[in-house]
């Protein structure tokens, strides 16, 4: 059974440039949600992708946009870098149904702006 | 404002020791998750409990849910140095919306 991977591990962008990050499923989850943390902080909810569509939506501006693929991977695209952006993206894959919720996690990508 | 409180926020304890970490939420939720995080890593499910009065446990944790109070509990027994990492409960902001609140989290340091 594969994991949920992400891509990049690590990236560095300045203020202003956009940004695009990858998610891979894992094995049989239909569900990606992405979350944002920062340093010492819990993860924040970005948004939820389901069969293609946006599926609930955090707080967060429109600059943050994603998509999902037909074979579930995901995208988070992330527009006008500010550099409060500077934190570890998660993206978590889940299965529904069942819905228990579970979240099963990446290794993340960290993304620093300077 | 839904709010996801967890105490301690520190937690430094000695090995062979018993401590319990709290979490109360101010969601209608009667889901509640619990995630362990080591430093650098990302997020590793650890228990979910689907119900009022659900208790899991694994090896020396054991979480349990009390939806009317809006508390979880995640219990340590004679804790282990491998059990040093950050711990974060999760519920669901409002059922069916799949929009998760983490908790502050709770940074245990196990001393040997």
């Amino acid at each position: 059974e594969t994991g949920v991977t992400q891509s990049p591990t690590h990236l560095i962008k300045t203020r202003g440039q956009q940004v695009t990050l990858r998610c891979s499923s894992q094995s049989g989850h239909n569900t990606v949600s992405w979350y944002q943390q920062a340093l010492g902080q819990g993860p924040q909810f970005i948004f939820q992708y389901y069969r293609e569509e946006e599926n609930g939506r955090g707080n967060f501006p429109p600059r943050f946009s994603g998509l999902q693929f037909p074979n579930y991977s995901s995208e988070l695209n992330v527009n006008a870098l500010e550099l409060d952006d500077s934190a570890l993206y998660l993206c978590a894959s889940s299965s529904n149904p069942p819905h228990t919720g579970e979240l099963f996690f990446g290794e993340g990508s960290r993304l620093t702006v300077l | 404002e839904l709010k996801v409180e967890q105490n301690p926020l520190f937690l430094s304890m000695q090995e062979g020791k018993n401590y319990t970490i709290y979490c109360n939420y101010s969601t209608t939720s009667d889901r509640l998750y619990w995630y362990r995080q080591d430093p650098g890593k990302s997020l590793e499910s650890l228990f979910v409990l689907l119900s009022n009065g659900a208790v899991k446990q694994e090896g020396r944790l054991m979480a349990s849910l009390d939806t009317k109070a809006r508390l979880s509990t995640l219990h340590i027994t004679a804790a282990v140095h491998d059990l040093s990492a950050t711990y974060f409960c999760a519920v669901e902001a409002v059922p069916g919306t799949y929009k998760y609140i983490f908790g502050t989290g709770t940074r245990l340091k196990v001393l040997a």
